[in-house]
């Protein structure tokens, strides 16, 4: 079974805070993805990577960015975390031929 | 218009019932086609991808459509453990990993 694991189930920051969600997957997958997820507008992607050092942004990457010195890591960092980004954050890992993706039991942040 | 569309719901269903969910995606270059579920504040996770010929999983039948560009997810005998999101995603076959995700379509089984 594939596993992918979040650092936080809930995490309650401040503003201006800096904030590292960290999400490590056992399977040896190559590409590895952050999304949000808010009521009303879905999953939306922040940022992915396809190789260790690789990253790509997504549709909403304002305010975030990421790092990916493993393969099995892939860490999203607030710099100044604002309330806008109040959120379910989850991370998903994606394996070849057909790259379903998997994911982790997200992270709720709360940015007071 | 979205890329990919999924009936609004919510659906309310009685045990026992066969449910049908439907989705549209506009992008030719769609390539590979996955049902997740989502429970209530969970993480989707992935229920079946769907292939060209159609397939089925115990209760659970996708069928695929690339002429009309349209996907269906079909759940006999529902249980009241099958209420959950339902989303349908498609990925891109366009070189780089573009997955996108429907809006989801809320399931609510009863007694």
């Amino acid at each position: 079974d594939v596993k992918v694991t979040q650092s936080s189930r809930y995490l309650v920051k401040r503003t201006g805070e800096k904030v590292f969600l960290e999400c490590v997957q056992d399977m040896d997958h190559e590409n590895m993805f952050w999304y949000r997820q808010d009521p009303g507008l879905g999953l939306r992607l922040i940022y992915f990577s396809y190789d260790v050092k690789m990253k790509e942004k997504g549709d909403i990457p304002e305010g975030y960015s990421v790092s990916r010195e493993k393969k099995e890591r892939f860490s999203l960092i607030l710099e100044s975390a604002s309330t806008n980004q109040t959120s379910m954050y989850l991370c998903a890992s994606s394996p070849p031929p057909h790259y379903e993706q998997y994911f982790g039991p997200g992270t709720r942040l709360t940015v007071t | 218009r979205k890329e990919v569309e999924q009936d609004p719901g919510p659906f309310n269903v009685p045990e026992g019932a066969t449910v049908a969910f439907n989705c549209t995606y506009s992008n030719s270059a769609s390539q590979s086609f996955f049902w997740y579920r989502q429970d209530c504040r969970k993480e989707p996770k992935l229920l079946m991808s769907v292939y060209s010929s159609g397939n089925e999983d115990g209760r659970f039948t996708a069928q695929l459509n690339r002429a009309s560009q349209y996907i269906s997810l079909l759940i006999r005998d529902s249980k009241l453990s099958d209420s959950a999101t339902y989303l349908c995603v498609v990925r891109l076959n366009t070189g780089g990993f573009k997955t996108i995700f429907g809006a989801g379509t809320r399931l609510f089984v009863k007694a």
